[in-house]
């Protein structure tokens, strides 16, 4: 089976932009869709960004999601922070049983 | 708009059967696939299984041995069962609906394992 890669924590301020990664350890991060769930502290995780780049209804569009096989990794980017997006960020996969794998998470921190 | 709660003990002792429900309301269940994921305190998401509302499952190869997942139609509920449980298990689960759109979580229930 394969891990997703997520960096432990990540910070900025507010107006500005922040990308997270999410590198994939074996197999094509183009083979199977992914996800991004967003977990304010003390709340449940929320859908930001399902099938790579597509945004639930309600989600403003300041989030957004990519993936690039040269570096076999998704991203999730945030423009225009507001101390509103500091949560936790988790990514989301499949193999080849359709199981998901979750990436270990990103601390968000915008200061 | 669907909403999901789970029910269930706070609170179970090693060794015993961990039974949660979730509860789905403003939607049907005859539809989608349903899930359960964990999160330990403090810790990232684990990913249990899901369920078909027509039965087929789909569970966790680490968790398979002591995971059943069921669903009542009938009740627009489906449930979980976790088996021989120890202290590991002790965490937050989630119940959620798999759509074409994303996912929609409940707002989770904290279960411990403890004598």
């Amino acid at each position: 089976n394969f891990m997703l890669t997520q960096p432990h924590s990540v910070s900025e301020s507010p107006g500005k932009t922040v990308t997270i990664s999410c590198t994939r350890s074996s197999g094509s991060i183009a083979s199977n869709y992914v996800q991004w769930y967003q977990q304010r502290p003390g709340s449940s995780p929320t859908t930001v960004i399902y099938e790579d780049n597509q945004r639930p209804s309600g989600v403003p569009d300041r989030f957004s999601g990519s993936i690039d096989s040269s570096s076999n990794s998704a991203s999730l980017t945030i423009s225009g922070l507001k101390t509103e997006d500091e949560a936790d960020y988790y990514c989301q996969s499949y193999d080849s049983s359709n199981s998901w794998v979750f990436g270990g998470g990103t601390k968000l921190t915008v200061l | 708009q669907v909403q999901l709660q789970e029910s269930g003990p706070g609170l179970v002792k090693p060794s015993e059967t961990l039974s949660l429900t979730c509860t789905v309301s403003g939607g049907s269940i005859s539809s989608y696939y349903w899930s359960w994921i964990r999160q330990p305190p403090g810790k990232g998401l684990e990913w249990i299984g899901y369920i078909y509302y027509s039965g087929s499952t789909n569970y966790n190869p680490s968790l398979k041995s002591r995971v059943t997942i069921s669903v009542d139609t009938s009740k627009n509920q489906f449930s979980l069962k976790l088996s021989s449980v120890t202290a590991a298990d002790t965490a937050v689960y989630y119940c959620a609906r798999i759509t074409v759109a994303g996912t929609d979580w409940g707002q989770g229930t904290l279960v411990t394992v403890s004598s």
